[in-house]
């Protein structure tokens, strides 16, 4: 089935650590992006990619670092410069061109030990 | 930045009711996007809408580009317990479409239905 796989479904950071949060897509699209979500608050954008090889900041990207190695490939790297790293994190995709909705995956939640 | 305020922020309602739900803006915006979210989950798009005016339904869901495109809503009729959840609305306004930094989000409608 077509759809955005994120991995793992939960996630424990310790002080001073880097992690690295999965996002894959098998539905050929050519953007992807990733969210942050804090309990009571909409998404906020982190980064975004539209073409492999490429991407930019979001509202948000102070602490977090992205490659976009593969089209189907879009993983987020939460830095120990991210002084509060504890959210739910969702990757979302969709097709360029016209106003293309995204489509998200099911959330990896980070937490800090 | 461009802001959605979505409300309301809470509703609590009986089984078999009917909700309501609506994001504005000051600014325009080219499509109106309604999605689901189950706790744990990833949202889930409900309805995309594409021009001003525009009515779409999809099962008891019904939703509504406003007129003067800064604004839109969302029905449910006939309420169900699998409807719970957070609603989000949210708007693209890129002249040349697509590209994440058209994309507002709201900060969501909480649904809790009530035994």
């Amino acid at each position: 089935d077509g759809g955005i796989t994120q991995s793992p479904k939960y996630l424990f950071r310790k002080e001073g650590q880097n992690v690295t949060l999965s996002c894959e897509q098998n539905l050929n699209h050519d953007a992807m992006y990733w969210y942050r979500q804090d309990p009571g608050q909409g998404l906020r954008l982190i980064y975004y990619s539209q073409i492999v090889n490429d991407f930019q900041k979001g509202d948000i990207a102070e602490g977090y670092s992205v490659s976009r190695e593969k089209k189907e490939s879009f993983p987020l790297t939460v830095t120990s410069a991210q002084k509060n790293p504890t959210a739910f994190y969702l990757c979302a995709s969709s097709l360029q061109g016209g106003y293309q909705p995204q489509h998200f995956g099911d959330g990896t939640r980070l937490s800090i030990l | 930045g461009q802001q959605l305020n979505q409300s309301p922020q809470s509703m609590f309602i009986q089984e078999g009711e009917d909700v309501s739900m609506n994001c504005t803006s000051s600014s325009i915006f080219n499509t109106w996007l309604w999605y689901k979210q189950d706790p744990g989950e990833g949202p889930v798009l409900l309805i995309a809408l594409y021009k001003a005016g525009e009515l779409t339904s999809n099962g008891r869901l019904t939703a509504q580009f406003g007129i003067t495109r800064k604004d839109s809503f969302l029905n449910i009729s006939a309420s169900i317990p699998s409807d719970v959840g957070i609603y989000f609305c949210a708007g693209l306004w890129g002249d040349s479409g697509g590209g994440a930094d058209g994309l507002t989000f709201g900060k969501g409608t909480h649904l809790i239905i009530q035994p």
